[in-house]
């Protein structure tokens, strides 16, 4: 089946500075999604990308999905202590289960 | 208030037990899943369900079992074959092939003592 391989695993920044993190997959993607789970909740969607090369914002966050679709990229600038979480990328494909990929977890010392 | 409810919140479980995870959802949706989060891992998939009345194994069904006799329910049971249960464990639903995003509840979390 698909799958989609996130990197870092863990990432811990000092409040303020940047953060990443990279999804990617051996085949062509038809969309992928993010997700943000705080610590002892659930995962919240937050976006998904469906065009090469697609480039989309949230505030501080910004999303961007390969050219080749193939992989994906979610950037946090100047991270706040409520960025804290485990951010999730998965795959939607036709009416399948969403594959996720294994998360990168945020910790941000203030 | 629509959302998908899960119940109990926490749960502990005797080895040997069998215990039932409840699902319900108010948002009309078609398909419905169960995920098994461990701690500091991601996401798997346990049993999904497209339609009433038919569901389908994910990929660690082993020790789990599901049934869909509502729309709106997708209760997911621990048997005591499920060597490992403690986890958390999320339920989420969808449209159907005309929705796009997963909405999830807030999840279950069970541990065997």
């Amino acid at each position: 089946g698909q799958q989609v391989m996130q990197i870092p695993q863990y990432q811990h920044v000092q409040e303020g500075e940047d953060f990443t993190t990279y999804c990617n997959s051996s085949t062509t993607l038809s969309n992928i999604q993010w997700y943000k789970q705080r610590p002892g909740g659930h995962p919240v969607f937050l976006i998904q990308l469906v065009k090469s090369g697609e480039v989309k914002k949230q505030k501080r966050l910004t999303f961007q999905f390969g050219e080749a679709k193939k992989n994906s990229s979610l950037h946090i600038t100047a991270t706040q202590t409520t960025d804290v979480g485990t951010y999730f990328c998965a795959v939607l494909s036709g009416n399948t289960p969403l594959v996720f990929g294994k998360g990168t977890r945020l910790s941000v010392i203030a | 208030d629509g959302g998908i409810t899960q119940s109990p919140k926490y749960l502990f479980r005797k080895e040997g037990q069998n215990v039932t995870l409840s699902c319900e959802q108010n948002l009309n949706h078609d398909a419905m899943y169960w995920y098994r989060q461990d701690p500091g891992q991601g996401l798997r998939l346990i049993y999904y369900s497209q339609i009433v009345n038919d569901f389908q194994k994910g990929d660690i069904a082993e020790g789990y079992s599901v049934s869909r006799e509502k729309k709106e329910s997708f209760p997911l049971t621990v048997t005591s074959a499920q060597k490992n249960p403690t986890a958390f464990y999320l339920c989420a639903s969808r449209a159907g092939l005309s929705g796009n995003t997963i909405y999830f509840g807030e999840g279950s979390w069970l541990t065997v003592v």
